[in-house]
Order: C-alpha cells, then structure tokens, then sequence
C-alpha cells in the first residue's frame, strides 16, 4: 500500500523552513527519503530504521515515528538547490519491497 | 563506479512492436528493481529481483510485461506488443538491501 504525503507542492523563499510529511497504514520497517529533480532520476537522501530516529543530509533532517507510522522531512533554510520533488518510500519488512508516495513538489525562490 | 547503467535513454515505437529496455546494476548489489513514473500514477514497482531471482512481480501490470535477469550484472524489462498507455520513464534501480540508486531511465513512447 502506498505512503501518503502531504502536502503535494509548496512553495517557499531562499532561507525559509519546510516540513514534508509521509504516512503509512501498516507497521513500518523502515522509510527512504529521495529528491528528483525534473528530468532526472531520484536521488537518495537518508534511510530511517529506528522508531523516534533522526538524521540529518546538510540541512535537511528527517525523523520517524514508528508508532504512529509516520515520517517528516524537514527543509531548513532552504537553499534554490532544494527544489524538486520529493519522495518517501516504505518498507515493511526487511528485504522487502519498497513502495513510493506519491511526492511533494518544492519550489525554492529567490 | 559508473552506476546503474540503463538503455536506450530514449525509445519511440509503433503500437503493437516489442520493446526491450536493459539495465546493468551496480556490481555487488544484490536487489535490483524496475519503476515505472508518470504523472498519473507517480512512481510504481513493477518488479524486483534477489541474487538474480523475481521476488515480488505483483506490480507487473499485465502479461504483455516480463523481466528477467540472467546474471547479476543484467536484467531486460520487456513489452510485448506495446501499448500508448505504456508511454512513461522506465527507471531500474539496484540496492546493496539499503538505499536504492537509479539508473537515469528509459523514457519510452508508444505511437
């Protein structure tokens, strides 16, 4: 079943703050973190296996909350390189499929 | 490292031909795993292997659609006849069992 994201676009100006949100209707393993920028291939980010876990990729951090299934993505000051869209994806179990929502798009402006 | 290496980039066919896209792995990866994206449906699995065995194909659409993958270092996506519907980016991507990296796609059109 797919992860559901929201929301589905935001726009923001250089410096400002994001947060992208993924959920999940079935107990989670683990959650994937990718970025696409148009016309390119998704770009891994950071992979999350601990419930409560946090990391961080430059300024952008994700955490995960096992017990409610969920995960967020934080954009912290962004910079014009962070827009593109964004995807979580899910595992259930290890060695298992991973399944995309369905992104969020990001627009950084000047 | 090269990276997952996909062909051809780009490929426009008539309704009703055979297509077949190719994808050679990241070496020492042991999963590899074929998306299809398109606006529309965003990004789906189709199909993904272990140590060069089909684990999961429930996201295969129909039978027209079949994937192998003969040794570790290459696997084909195959459409058999070809459909318009069938138009969007192919990606294959391989994985050591953590992060996935993705080839940089196969967009294919069918006319």
């Amino acid at each position: 079943q797919q992860p559901v994201q929201s929301p589905q676009a935001v726009i923001l100006r250089e410096g400002e703050d994001a947060v992208i949100n993924c959920s999940s209707s079935k107990a989670l393993y683990s959650v994937h973190w990718y970025r696409q920028k148009h016309g390119e291939a998704p770009v891994f980010l950071m992979i999350l296996l601990k419930g409560g876990e946090q990391k961080g990729h430059d300024k952008i951090s994700a955490s995960f909350n096992e017990k409610k299934q969920q995960s967020s993505l934080y954009l912290t000051a962004s910079q014009l390189s962070y827009s593109g869209t964004y995807f979580c994806g899910t595992i259930k179990a290890a060695g298992n499929k991973l399944t995309f929502g369905g992104g969020t798009r990001v627009l950084v402006k000047p | 490292d090269a990276g997952v290496i996909q062909s051809p980039r780009h490929e426009v066919t008539e309704m009703g031909q055979e297509v077949t896209l190719r994808c050679k792995p990241i070496s020492g990866h042991d999963y590899l795993f074929w998306y299809r994206q398109t606006m529309m449906r965003g990004l789906e699995l189709l199909i993904y292997f272990n140590n060069n065995v089909p684990i999961d194909d429930s996201g295969m659409p129909e039978d027209r659609f079949s994937a192998k993958m003969p040794n570790a270092s290459f696997s084909t996506l195959k459409i058999q006849p070809s459909e318009p519907r069938d138009s969007a980016v192919y990606f294959c991507a391989s994985s050591p069992l953590t992060d996935l990296a993705f080839g940089s796609g196969t967009r294919l059109t069918v006319v």
